[in-house]
Parts: structure tokens; sequence; C-alpha cells
């Protein structure tokens, strides 16, 4: 049964680097079926997409995120990671990192149990 | 990026069937079939329950069942229950490698 882990930082301040890892148990992260993600939501808002990693390292990222944003994938350590550079309190939310499904980029199918992070000095 | 629209409520009794629509532009639900929908329970995680528009992941209900017309995405869930009480969220592909969220949909079972 596949397991995703957030883990992390939960408090970050202003301006600095918000550094989240995924963890993934029981299936490989290097599988050429599945692409690997992150999913944030402000405490009481939406769901917002973070960006996207291949196990080859090709990413997909949001627009309004891109210019802070880098993903990356350790695959001898099965996990991923997301580093997101000069945060402000409005990138406080609850982290999740995702698997799609097979064969798919965009349909979300395992999802982490999330981690809060706050964005405060 | 802006986000799909979705009504911020419905609600409706156990037994009735209640429908959430989600509505995009030509540059997203109107030009791809990567639509999917999400629900999500309070304090959890998010749970697909619909992908490429109408299809159901292996043991979700099929008292879920979605379409879509035009720009416009709908999820239909039949013979409501207590425990289908949470807020369900739309995505679609929306081009250039990037997805798009819709802002939420909370439904309330009276």
């Amino acid at each position: 049964q596949l397991q995703l882990q957030e883990s992390g930082p939960g408090l970050v301040r202003p301006s600095e680097t918000l550094s989240l890892t995924c963890s993934v148990s029981g299936d490989s992260i290097t599988s050429s079926s599945y692409y690997w993600g992150w999913v944030r939501q402000p405490p009481g808002k939406a769901l917002e997409w973070i960006g996207n990693i291949y196990y080859s390292g090709s990413t997909y990222y949001n627009p309004s995120l891109k210019s802070r944003l880098t993903m990356s994938v350790d695959t001898s350590k099965t996990r991923f990671s997301l580093n997101l550079r000069s945060v402000t309190a409005t990138d406080t939310a609850v982290y999740y990192c995702a698997r799609t499904t097979y064969n798919h980029a965009w349909f979300f199918e395992y999802w982490g149990q999330g981690m809060l992070v706050t964005v405060s000095s | 990026q802006s986000a799909l629209t979705q009504p911020a409520s419905v609600s409706g009794s156990p037994g009735q069937s209640i429908t959430i629509s989600c509505t995009g532009t030509s540059s997203d639900i109107g030009d791809y079939d990567y639509v999917s929908w999400h629900q999500q329970h309070p304090g959890k995680a998010p749970k697909l329950i619909i992908l490429d528009v109408n299809n159901r992941p292996s043991g979700v209900s099929n008292r879920f069942s979605a379409s879509k017309s035009g720009n416009t995405a709908s999820l239909t869930i039949s013979g409501l229950q207590a425990d289908d009480e949470a807020t369900y969220y739309c995505s679609s592909y929306r081009g250039s490698n990037t997805l798009i969220f819709g802002g939420g949909t909370k439904l309330t079972v009276l």
C-alpha cells in the first residue's frame, strides 16, 4: 500500500525558504508510470496546485509560484522535495504531497496526510 | 491563475440527488478531458472520486457520477448519505503543463 509522508519545519520566517520533503513507501518513486506532486491549502481556503515532478527530474510548476519554486527528486532515498523561496504570510498553508494515477500527470490519486506550515516571525 | 468557478455551497436531504457545477474556460475544461473531482472531509486529505471527466477510481461508489458540457463540468451525487457531507473540488488541466483547481463547494446533508 502506497504511503506518502510530508516532513519539514512547521514554522518558517518571512523572506526565508520553505523546505518540505515527501517520503514514499510501498512503491518505487522511479516508476515511469506516475508523477509526484505538491498541492497546498491555506486555512479555510481552496486547494492550489504547486507543481509536479517526474522520477527523471523533469518538472511542471504553477506559473504563479515558478519564480520562487524548486522541486527535486531523490530516487535513492525514495523521496521528493519542495523548496519555496522568499515566503510571506500568504504561503501559510497545509502542504500535501501526492502521486498521480497510472500513466497520467494530472489526477492525484494518493495523498499524504498534509502538513501545516506557518510563515511568521 | 484564476480558479475554476464552483458554487460555494449546496445542500440536500438524505436520499436525494444533488449536482455541483464547475465552470472554466475554453482553455481548460472546454479544451481538455482531464477533469477530476476530489472529496475532502474536514481535517483530511482530499480523495479522488472522479477522473477523466466521468470515470470512478476503484472503490468509489457508483452514486458519484460526472459529466462535461462545453466549459462546464458537473458532479452528481445520488442517494445522498450523511457521510457525503464534505467539500468537493473540481480540477482541470489548463495546458502548458499546468493544473487548476476550483474554489470548492461545501455540501451539507440536511
